[in-house]
C-alpha cells in the first residue's frame, strides 16, 4: 500500500536549534518526493522535490531507499519556518499525490 | 508562478442544499486537477483525481454521487457536495499540475459550513 508517514505532529525548536522532520514511505516503485509547507492563513506550497536535490530556505532533504524515508533537514532554524510540513509522495507515472499527516514546526525565540 | 483559485473561499449553507465550489488554474492549463478534504488539524485526504474530459477517479470511501465533479476544460474543475450535512463541513483544496513528476499547485481552499 502506498503511505506516508510524519512520525511527529508538533516539533519545538530553539531558534538557531538544527531541524529534522521526518518522514517514511511506503511504496513499491520509485517514487517522487516531495515537501510542501503551509505558513499560517496561506496556501500549500512546494519547498523542495527530491529530483531538484536542490536547497530551498536551507532546507534539505536526501532520498534514502534503502530506509525508505525522505527526512527534511536544516542546520540553524529560523523564526520565519515555524509552519506545518508535509511530506508527500507521487506516485512513478500518475500524476496523484499521497500526503503525510504534516508536522508542524514551531520555532522558538 | 502558476496560480490556482477557488471560489467561493467560504460558504454557509443549510443541511440539504446543493454547494458548488469553482477551481480555476488561471495562467496554465491543468491536464489533471485534485480534490482534497482536510478536517482542522489534519492532512489532506484526496477525495478524487479529475481528468479535463473524462470521469473522474475517486478515492475508495469518497461517495461519486454525493461529491459530483466535472472538469468542463484544461482550467476548471468544480465540486459539488450534494445534499450536504453538517458532516460535509470541512475545508476543501483543489491542486492542479501540468506534467507528471512535477510540482502540484494549490488552490487556497473553500471553507464549507453546513448548518
Amino acid at each position: 500500500a502506498q503511505r506516508v508517514t510524519q512520525p511527529e505532529k508538533l516539533l519545538s525548536v530553539f531558534k538557531g536549534a538544527p531541524v529534522e522532520l521526518k518522514c517514511n514511505y511506503s511504496y513499491s516503485g520509485s517514487p517522487e518526493l516531495f515537501w510542501y509547507v503551509q505558513y499560517s492563513r496561506q496556501r500549500l506550497q512546494l519547498l523542495l522535490r527530491h529530483i531538484s536535490r536542490e536547497s530551498i530556505k536551507g532546507f534539505t532533504a536526501d532520498l534514502n531507499k534503502g530506509e525508505t524515508s525522505f527526512h527534511l533537514k536544516k542546520p540553524f532554524a529560523q523564526e520565519e519556518d515555524s509552519a506545518m510540513y508535509y511530506c508527500a509522495l507521487q506516485a512513478s507515472g500518475t500524476y496523484k499525490y499521497i500526503f503525510g499527516t504534516g508536522t508542524r514546526l514551531k520555532v522558538l525565540a | 508562478g502558476a496560480v490556482v483559485s477557488q471560489h467561493p473561499s467560504w460558504v454557509i449553507c443549510k443541511s440539504g442544499t446543493s454547494v458548488k465550489i469553482e477551481c480555476r488554474s488561471l495562467d496554465f492549463q491543468a491536464t489533471t486537477m485534485f480534490w482534497y478534504r482536510q478536517f482542522p488539524k489534519q492532512s489532506l485526504m484526496l477525495m478524487a483525481t479529475s481528468n479535463e474530459g473524462s470521469k473522474a477517479t475517486y478515492e475508495q470511501g469518497v461517495e461519486k454521487d454525493k461529491f459530483l465533479i466535472n472538469h468542463a476544460s484544461l482550467t476548471l474543475s468544480t465540486l459539488t457536495v450534494t445534499s450536504a450535512h453538517p458532516e460535509d463541513s470541512s475545508f476543501y483544496i483543489c491542486s492542479a499540475t501540468r506534467v507528471v513528476g512535477l510540482e502540484a499547485f494549490f488552490g487556497p481552499g473553500t471553507r464549507l459550513t453546513v448548518l
